[in-house]
């Protein structure tokens, strides 16, 4: 089956720094994927569209130059999240469509800004 | 817009039949999907139904979905300790391309 995997899965990090974290289609080539924020206890809320080779499309309220996504191949997107402060701990998730019906999910990445 | 709503908790007994409902108000929705979100993990697809369709039955899973009514549920057959987790229903609609819209999710319990 298709498969998404994310790294690193769990990241601590000082406010101020910034955090990159990948999202990786391993059996199946993704034209697009997709990133999620989700706050404990709350549904997934749909951060961005990464398109492989072009710009990502970012949803309303999401700033672009704080989460800075990256699309360089068909099988990696990566999420920087620049200056992060502690608002911005979150699980972050990523998805990949292996095709037009199926969306797949990452693991997720547990990002706690200290 | 797109809204997709699902109760926040359900509890039931081991080998009891689950079914966590969903409700949405986009009727121009193409897909409707059922994930499974375990603690601390990512999301698993359980099953996806085509707008179109009123039924689907995946082994113990059974969706149905009421187009008019723009009414979505899962059903658990013979449900397991192993099922308690959060489950959260999904929406593709026409000319969203591939983005999904999520319900709140529902945290099932299954109790011995």
């Amino acid at each position: 089956g298709a498969v998404v995997s994310q790294h690193p899965s769990w990241v601590i990090c000082k406010s101020g720094t910034s955090v990159k974290i990948e999202c990786r289609s391993l059996d199946f080539q993704a034209t697009t994927m997709f990133w999620y924020r989700q706050f404990p206890k709350q549904s997934l809320m749909l951060m961005a569209t990464s398109n492989e080779g072009s710009k990502a499309t970012y949803e309303q309220g999401v700033e672009k130059d704080k989460f800075l996504i990256n699309h360089a191949s068909l099988t990696l997107s990566t999420l920087t999240v620049t200056s992060a402060h502690p608002e911005d701990s979150s699980f972050y998730i990523c998805s990949a469509n292996s095709s037009p019906d199926e969306q797949f999910f990452g693991p997720g990445t547990r990002l706690t800004v200290l | 817009g797109e809204d997709v709503e699902q109760s926040l908790f359900l509890s039931v007994r081991e080998g009891d039949s689950s079914v966590i409902n969903c409700t949405y108000t986009d009727s121009s929705s193409t897909y409707l999907y059922w994930y499974k979100q375990e603690p601390g993990a990512g999301l698993q697809l359980l099953t996806y139904i085509f707008s179109n369709m009123d039924m689907k039955q995946d082994q113990r899973l059974t969706v149905l979905l009421n187009k008019k009514d723009k009414h979505l549920s899962l059903r658990i057959a013979d449900t397991q300790t192993g099922d308690s987790a959060i489950y959260f229903c999904a929406e593709r609609v026409t000319g969203g391309g591939n983005k999904l819209t999520f319900g709140t999710g529902t945290q099932l319990k299954v109790e011995l």
